[in-house]
């Protein structure tokens, strides 16, 4: 069954730094780019990042460009999202989500990051 | 990066059809084929149904049904049924790979 695990979901005071993890299994998960998405409280899903087939080389919403960092290791089938510097407004559900043909078609179950003093 | 343009709510009666819009620009919706759309209950891990505009998943039932006219595309579901309800959200690629989301539009089935 293919699959995607996030972890490291938490509660972080402002200032702070959180690392995600998203573990893949029962595909190819170097073959495949990657994508995190959020959602806050009450708001919809937003787009935060992605990355390519390599670690890389990612890019990022405006809202996180600078903060965030995407990176992945392929040889253990984990894509990360390192988070510094998080702000109250990046309390949200985190979702890491598999690419293929301009959709997102397997989603992760989603980890909370609750931003707050 | 602004947000494609959903209508909030959207309802209707078991059996009927809705038809929910996604608005974007010539340089996302209006410039690629790659818009899709997600059935999202809260607590749960959103699901693709529509890709590249008309394509279906395995295992999505042909009662949901996509179009692009311009710079606007569309999703209809026919025949609505109660498992229907929820949060639907468009995407579209926005070159390199990034991708744009609607902000969504709930779905009650009445």
């Amino acid at each position: 069954e293919e699959q995607l695990v996030e972890s490291g979901g938490d509660l972080v005071q402002p200032g702070g730094a959180l690392r995600l993890s998203c573990t893949g299994s029962g595909f190819t998960f170097s073959a495949y780019w990657m994508h995190w998405v959020r959602q806050g409280p009450g708001k919809g899903l937003v787009w935060v990042s992605r990355i390519k087939h390599h670690e890389r080389d990612a890019t990022y919403a405006d809202s996180v460009k600078g903060r965030f960092t995407t990176s992945r290791d392929n040889a253990k089938n984990t894509l990360y999202l390192q988070m510094d510097n998080l702000r109250v407004e990046d309390t949200a559900i985190y979702y890491c989500a598999r690419y293929w043909s301009g959709a997102l078609d397997l989603w992760g179950q989603g980890a909370t990051v609750t931003v707050s003093s | 990066q602004s947000a494609l343009t959903q209508p909030p709510s959207a309802s209707g009666s078991p059996g009927q059809s809705v038809t929910i819009s996604c608005s974007g620009t010539s340089s996302d919706v209006g410039a690629y084929k790659y818009v899709s759309w997600y059935l999202h209950h809260p607590g749960k891990a959103p699901k693709v149904i529509l890709y590249e505009v008309t394509k279906r998943p395995s295992g999505v039932p042909d009662r949901f049904s996509g179009s692009k006219s311009g710079n606007t595309a569309s999703l209809t579901v026919s025949g609505l049924q109660a498992e229907d309800e929820g949060d639907y959200y468009c995407t579209s690629y926005a070159g390199d790979a990034n991708l744009l989301f609607g902000g969504g539009t709930k779905l009650t089935v009445l």
